[in-house]
């Protein structure tokens, strides 16, 4: 079975910082990794993913994730930080493999983003 | 094509009636899931369909909980004799491969009083 932690419920940035959200997983097999950000009263929007090839994925608004087998983590960062980015922030990951049909996609329990003026 | 759309968004019921939430996917899109998402948690998975076909149930669906994607279009999850341990936000969402994102709607938000 797999599953994600966020070790953090809360960060704090100031606008024009970098930013970065933490997320570590586990699963048997390789990783299918994702990134959601939840506005209020709002579904789940998908930021970005990583399935193969290069560690470093680019998504939407600027953001960017690195995906690191060793340590199991999959972090979402930001170069420079904008109030518009607050928002509620969730990691999920799913197995991925060749003929393997699981959709139970695991979502950590999130990570509430503050970008201070 | 809008995104996935759902209704109602909010719904008020008393202890003990049945409810069905509405979810219209992505028309592309061949999957569809139903997730729960309680305050302050991410959400929990309740099922998937590929087409017409429901091909995953969590075991929090309990027998109460119903779900059909009749013809793959649309779909409807259905919780019957509601208790006040079911208020929570449905989320539904679709995608066209196992490798892409969801597409979430907005949700409904049920409450049981």
């Amino acid at each position: 079975a797999q599953s994600v932690a966020q070790p953090e419920d809360q960060v704090n940035v100031a606008e024009g910082n970098p930013l970065t959200v933490k997320c570590t997983y586990s699963v048997s097999g390789n990783p299918y990794l994702f990134w959601y950000v939840q506005y209020p009263n709002r579904g789940l929007q998908f930021l970005l993913k990583y399935i193969t090839g290069d560690n470093l994925v680019k998504g939407s608004y600027g953001f960017e994730a690195e995906f690191n087998k060793s340590q199991t983590s999959f972090h979402l960062k930001k170069p420079s930080a904008l109030v518009s980015d607050s928002a509620l922030y969730f990691c999920a990951v799913r197995v991925g493999a060749e003929g393997y049909n699981n959709n139970d996609m695991r979502f950590g329990a999130g990570t509430r983003l503050t970008v201070k003026p | 094509d809008t995104g996935v759309s759902q209704n109602p968004r909010h719904k008020i019921t008393k202890r003990g009636q049945n409810v069905t939430f509405r979810c219209d996917p992505i028309s592309e899109h061949n999957r569809l899931y139903w997730y729960r998402q309680t305050l302050g948690q991410g959400p929990e998975f309740l099922t998937y369909f590929q087409n017409e076909a429901q091909l995953e149930k969590s075991r929090l669906l309990s027998d109460r909980f119903s779900a059909e994607r009749p013809k793959g279009s649309f779909s409807t999850l259905e919780i019957q004799r509601t208790e006040q341990g079911d208020s929570a936000m449905y989320l539904c969402a679709s995608s066209y491969g196992t490798a892409d994102g969801y597409t979430f709607g907005s949700g409904t938000r049920l409450t049981v009083v």
